[in-house]
């Protein structure tokens, strides 16, 4: 089983900051199978970037995703008051699929 | 639109069985993979499992290999998870989701509570 490790585990910023998020994998993530999802508060998450750079519908472009092999990264050029969320990546290369612990970016 | 709507939830003693069902509408279910995602209360996400699109194949976390069963009915448009020898870990709120490319879309989630 691939073993996200995600971090920092907390990120304190303030509105219109860079954020940069990190996803540390124990093998070899295939194909950059590797996608990111960020979670609101009572809320279910929602994809922001699959195949680790691709935007989904509708997200808007300051959020972006890069890396490959066992790095990635999240990063959100200039933070809006809506991005204060946790986010997790998550790998779908193998028949397992599994997810870091997730890191909360939190208003500073 | 897509929507996905769980049931089934609900405060079940360790050893117990539970099934929950998931709704789905606005999109092609029957041509899509399915899978079911829990949260424990305030932790992360783990991936249960999945079921491909006609149910030909599916893969479960070791957590609940054996334990659980994933099933579905594209007549119905519904998924479902059979949860047997439930235990204290168990505890989540479990989520229905959609792979179109990854995990698009999810539902809002079941509560489920092993408790005796």
């Amino acid at each position: 089983e691939i073993v996200l490790t995600q971090s920092p585990g907390t990120l304190s910023l303030s509105p219109g900051e860079r954020a940069t998020l990190s996803c540390r994998a124990s093998q070899s993530v295939s194909s950059s199978f590797l996608a990111w999802y960020q979670q609101k508060p009572g809320q279910a998450p929602r994809l922001l970037i699959y195949g680790a750079s691709s935007r989904a519908t509708g997200i808007p472009d300051r959020f972006s995703g890069s890396g490959s092999g066992t790095d990635f990264t999240l990063t959100i050029s200039r933070l809006e008051p809506e991005d204060f969320a946790v986010y997790y990546c998550q790998q779908y290369g193998s028949s397992s699929w599994t997810f870091g612990q997730g890191t909360k970016v939190e208003i500073k | 639109q897509v929507q996905l709507v769980e049931s089934g939830g609900g405060v079940v003693q360790p050893g117990r069985s539970l099934r929950l069902s998931c709704a789905a509408s606005g999109f092609s279910f029957s041509t899509n993979g399915m899978h079911w995602v829990r949260q424990a209360p305030g932790k992360g996400l783990e991936w249960v499992g999945l079921i491909w699109y006609d149910g030909s194949n599916k893969n479960y976390a070791d957590s609940v290999k054996g334990r659980f069963t994933i099933s579905r009915d594209n007549s119905k448009n519904t998924l479902y998870l059979q949860m047997n020898s439930l235990r204290a870990e168990d505890t989540a709120v479990y989520y229905c989701v959609v792979q179109q490319l990854v995990l698009d879309y999810w539902g809002q989630g079941t509560l489920v509570t092993v408790s005796s």
